[in-house]
């Protein structure tokens, strides 16, 4: 398995408050992503790394953001968290999309009262 | 008009019975598609990617593509009831094929 972990597992916090969430990988890929899980909407893609530095938004973007400083961390922040964010959310990474797999770190359930 | 269609099941299949799971694309423009199981709980893991239109077997699974018809499937022979789980199908899109978009997945249920 990509060695993928992510940081915090579990959290819960309270309607405004900043909340970042760590993913960090050690297969060197060049790719990131940040998805959000929910029933009934499935992987939802949140924004996406391809590269130090280089970021790009996904279809649920808003009221999100993301840096990735290192090739091996990809941080997604919630500036004010609402209840409408609650969700598991994945990491993955990949190599190179277009013939390789995205790994997806093991989530983070986030709940927000 | 979802970009990528499951029927979200529940789907239960006896052992040892083959189980199919389909999905349905808009993007004629696909060439790829690739399936994901993801047991409860865990995060989701491949388990095949098809390339071009007609079959591949990989063990017990077989994926189908038909790009006329804009459907894929995914079929299970010999059922264990380690396979259930929820199947996402996904399709790559972006300029550079750089993102993935996921169908919102069947869950199987394999009946012993």
């Amino acid at each position: 398995d990509a060695g993928i972990t992510q940081s915090p597992r579990h959290k819960v916090t309270e309607t405004g408050t900043p909340v970042t969430l760590r993913c960090h990988q050690t297969e060197n890929h060049r790719y990131m992503y940040w998805y959000r899980q929910d029933p009934g909407h499935g992987l939802r893609l949140i924004h996406y790394s391809y590269g130090v530095k280089d970021t790009d938004k996904g279809e649920v973007s808003d009221g999100y953001s993301v840096s990735r400083s290192k090739t091996e961390d990809f941080l997604l922040t919630l500036e004010s968290a609402t209840s409408s964010q609650t969700s598991v959310y994945f990491c993955a990474s990949s190599y190179s999309p277009r013939t390789d797999t995205q790994y997806f770190g093991p989530g983070t359930r986030l709940t927000v009262l | 008009q979802k970009e990528v269609e499951q029927n979200s099941g529940p789907l239960s299949v006896p052992e040892g019975a083959i189980a199919s799971l389909n999905c349905t694309y808009s993007d004629r423009g696909s060439q790829s598609f690739f399936w994901y199981r993801q047991y409860s709980g865990k995060s989701p893991e491949l388990i095949m990617s098809i390339y071009s239109n007609g079959d591949k077997e990989d063990g017990r699974f077989t994926a189908q593509l038909n790009k006329a018809s804009q459907y894929v499937s995914l079929l299970i022979r010999d059922s264990q009831p380690s396979d259930s789980a929820t199947y996402l199908c996904a399709m790559p899109r972006g300029f550079g094929n750089e993102k993935l978009t996921f169908g919102t997945g069947t869950r199987l249920t394999i009946i012993p």
